[in-house]
């Protein structure tokens, strides 16, 4: 079993609509987890952490259930500039002073049209 | 302003002929890495380095090496370049503590005929 994997995609939505990315897990003992976004050609760059309590970020929304080694985002009210591939980071070593190991899932690719 | 510059951007190069792509960072991070990306199979690092003159193997470190001489650069060495290295490389930094941010550089593209 792969240690992250993704919806394989690609999605393809209207503007306005809301679209959620999964992801699961194998390593139990994960600790940190994140949502990174990368356009095409370009470099990943963070979106957001993903925390146990659930976060959001103006129209963002990160979940984690540790019980399923589940990960969700959830992306409101899509727009043009949404398009992009998604990928799913999880750190298998921790946070702070262990530095980690990120393991990336291969990305889901969401593309909004008008 | 907080960055991390890989060079060259893209190269083109044949089979054999050694090459170095470089990596630096003003952030002052400990944690730096070397990871490759192609279609199909996402993002796979290749080398890391958790501080100056400690590095280790990745997950596809063959055909690679790197050496860690100063904190702000992490060069990425191929002795002999092959076909099967043609991909789209990145650098990365890792801010530790808090959220574990991991900052990319800007990716260098190379072509080996």
């Amino acid at each position: 079993r792969k240690e992250v994997e993704q919806d394989p995609g690609p999605f393809n939505v209207p503007e306005g609509a809301t679209v959620a990315f999964n992801c699961t897990y194998s390593n139990s003992a994960s600790q940190s987890f994140f949502w990174y976004r990368q356009d095409c050609r370009k470099e990943p760059k963070l979106l957001m952490s993903v925390y146990s309590s659930g976060n959001e970020d103006g129209r963002f929304t990160a979940q984690l259930n540790r019980a399923s080694q589940y990960i969700s985002l959830l992306i409101r009210d899509s727009k043009l500039s949404d398009s992009a591939t998604y990928l799913c980071v999880v750190n298998i070593r921790g946070y702070g002073g262990s530095q980690g190991n990120l393991i990336f899932g291969k990305g889901t690719k969401l593309s909004v049209k008008p | 302003e907080a960055q991390v510059t890989q060079n060259p951007r893209y190269l083109i190069t044949v089979t054999g002929k050694k090459l170095t792509v470089t990596c630096s960072q003003n952030m002052n991070h400990e944690y730096m890495s070397w990871y490759r990306q192609d279609p199909g199979l996402g993002l796979r690092q290749i080398y890391y380095s958790m501080n100056v003159e400690v590095t280790d193997k990745g997950d596809v470190p063959e055909g690679y090496k790197v050496s860690r001489k100063e904190k702000r650069n992490f060069p990425l060495i191929l002795e002999s370049p092959s076909p099967n290295q043609t991909s789209l490389y990145f650098c990365a930094t890792l801010r530790t503590g808090g959220s574990d941010t991991q900052y990319f550089g800007p990716g260098t593209r190379l072509t080996v005929l």
